[in-house]
């Protein structure tokens, strides 16, 4: 398959076990954040979103943690399937920058049966 | 399936030349963005078109241009086409916040 980028950071967990994937944003004035998921040869796919105001998400095994005081954002996967391998991006916009998003470097998930 | 198309899969073309990509949002979807995807860059936002208006500019180059119809679709495009610009080129689009993205266009330049 295509590949997205050789030389991401990986994290490589056991199928049953929880996932944390963390990703430093960039603009303390970013006020709206998203998880994507993007497995090989396909776009990126929505997980999760959380906004400023919040500071944890939940979604079907998904959980979304945001710290604004180190501008840091975390997705947690629960009980990591085969499936959940891909690389996972964050990204950060900027409302009144007409909802641009900017992506961060992504991580690679491997599952291990 | 986002519900997001893109044509073509793949466009192999060489350097100098010029191509066009095109994009269909989603139903009701009045916003379109692209991106480009590179190894070495990562995905780059380009260009937001709302309803047919230019909404937002990102890094995109002066030989890229794209536009969006009355129907909504748009095209996105590169001209003078150089080896750097080989990459994945996805649209997205919008109903408010959250974005939706196609499953891409791989250009390959020669």
């Amino acid at each position: 398959g295509e590949s997205v980028g050789l030389h991401l950071p990986t994290l490589s967990v056991q199928e049953g076990d929880n996932s944390i994937i963390n990703c430093a944003y960039s603009n303390s004035a970013s006020d709206y954040f998203i998880w994507y998921k993007q497995e090989s040869g396909k776009g990126p796919q929505f997980i999760i979103d959380i906004r400023s105001n919040m500071d944890k998400r939940q979604g079907q095994r998904v959980t979304v943690l945001l710290n604004k005081t180190v501008k840091h954002l975390s997705l947690q996967i629960a009980a990591t399937q085969p499936g959940d391998s891909a690389v996972y991006f964050c990204a950060e916009n900027i409302n009144n920058a007409g909802n641009m998003l900017t992506f961060g470097g992504g991580t690679r998930l491997m599952v291990k049966p | 399936d986002s519900g997001v198309t893109q044509t073509p899969k793949h466009l192999i073309t060489a350097t100098g030349q010029r191509v066009t990509l095109r994009c269909s949002p989603r139903s009701g979807d009045l916003s379109v963005y692209w991106y480009q995807q590179s190894l070495d860059q990562g995905l780059q936002f380009l260009i937001q078109y709302y309803n047919g208006e230019e909404r937002a500019k990102g890094n995109i180059l002066e030989r890229f241009s794209a536009q969006q119809f009355p129907d909504l679709h748009s095209e996105l495009n590169l001209s003078s086409l150089e080896l750097g610009d080989s990459a994945l080129y996805f649209c997205a689009s919008s109903p408010s916040d959250e974005q939706f993205f196609g499953p891409g266009t791989r250009l390959t330049v020669l």
